[in-house]
């Protein structure tokens, strides 16, 4: 089955400052690369995803790398905000009619 | 549109008692998921139903069951409750199978004394 890691696990940076979260996917066959945010007392929040055929997605401050031989996606933040402070996971998922696995979770503290 | 809708939102239960949770997907969604989230073992997958069948299921016990109606709603039920049940249970909702976006409820946080 898929094998899941993230790193870092625990992330602080300033506000303001740049954060990049690395995950990375035993899987060759995962095609949908979603990254989740999930704030205390709530559920995950699909924040941004890529499909195999495209090597980077961005929307606003938030974008996503993927390297599909490496077998590595990553997350990107810029111009962190407080609210940005949340556990983020990523979900590689395989074929069709599978569940996601989810990696470990990344913390990360946006210092004001 | 409303969310995945989870109830109740909190539960606390004995040993060996039984529980059933509730989730209703977002309206036309036809794919229902449940997760457990602890702090051990992070996120899991329990089981994802789908047209009223259970079409996929991880590594839990008998203990773990659950059904899915002809409106999509999805109940998931813990018999014989145990201390190390405690924990997040989150539904996620799909439009189709294998959908790739997936909406999470709010959880339900179950704890076991």
């Amino acid at each position: 089955g898929e094998n899941v890691e993230q790193h870092p696990s625990t992330l602080s940076v300033q506000e303001g400052d740049s954060a990049v979260i690395k995950c990375t996917y035993s899987d060759s066959a995962s095609n949908y690369f979603p990254w989740y945010k999930q704030e205390l007392g709530k559920g995950p929040q699909l924040i941004i995803d890529i499909r195999s055929n495209v090597g980077e997605k961005k929307d606003q401050r938030i974008a996503v790398t993927l390297n599909k031989t490496a077998k590595h996606f990553s997350l990107h933040i810029t111009e962190t905000q407080p609210e940005d402070s949340a556990v983020y996971f990523c979900a590689p998922l395989a074929n069709y009619g599978q569940n996601f696995v989810f990696g470990p979770g990344t913390r990360l503290s946006v210092l004001p | 549109k409303a969310g995945v809708t989870q109830t109740p939102r909190y539960l606390i239960k004995t040993r060996g008692q039984q529980v059933t949770l509730s989730c209703s997907p977002i309206s036309g969604h036809r794919s229902v998921s449940w997760y457990q989230q602890t702090p051990g073992q992070g996120l899991q997958f329990l089981f994802e139903y789908f047209s009223e069948t259970q079409r996929n299921k991880g590594n839990f016990p008998g203990r773990f069951s659950g059904r899915q109606f002809s409106n999509s709603r999805s109940e998931m039920n813990v018999s014989t409750l145990e201390l190390g049940d405690s924990a997040l249970y989150l539904c996620a909702s799909t439009y189709d199978r294998g959908g790739t976006e997936a909406f999470f409820g709010q959880g339900t946080r179950l704890t076991v004394v």
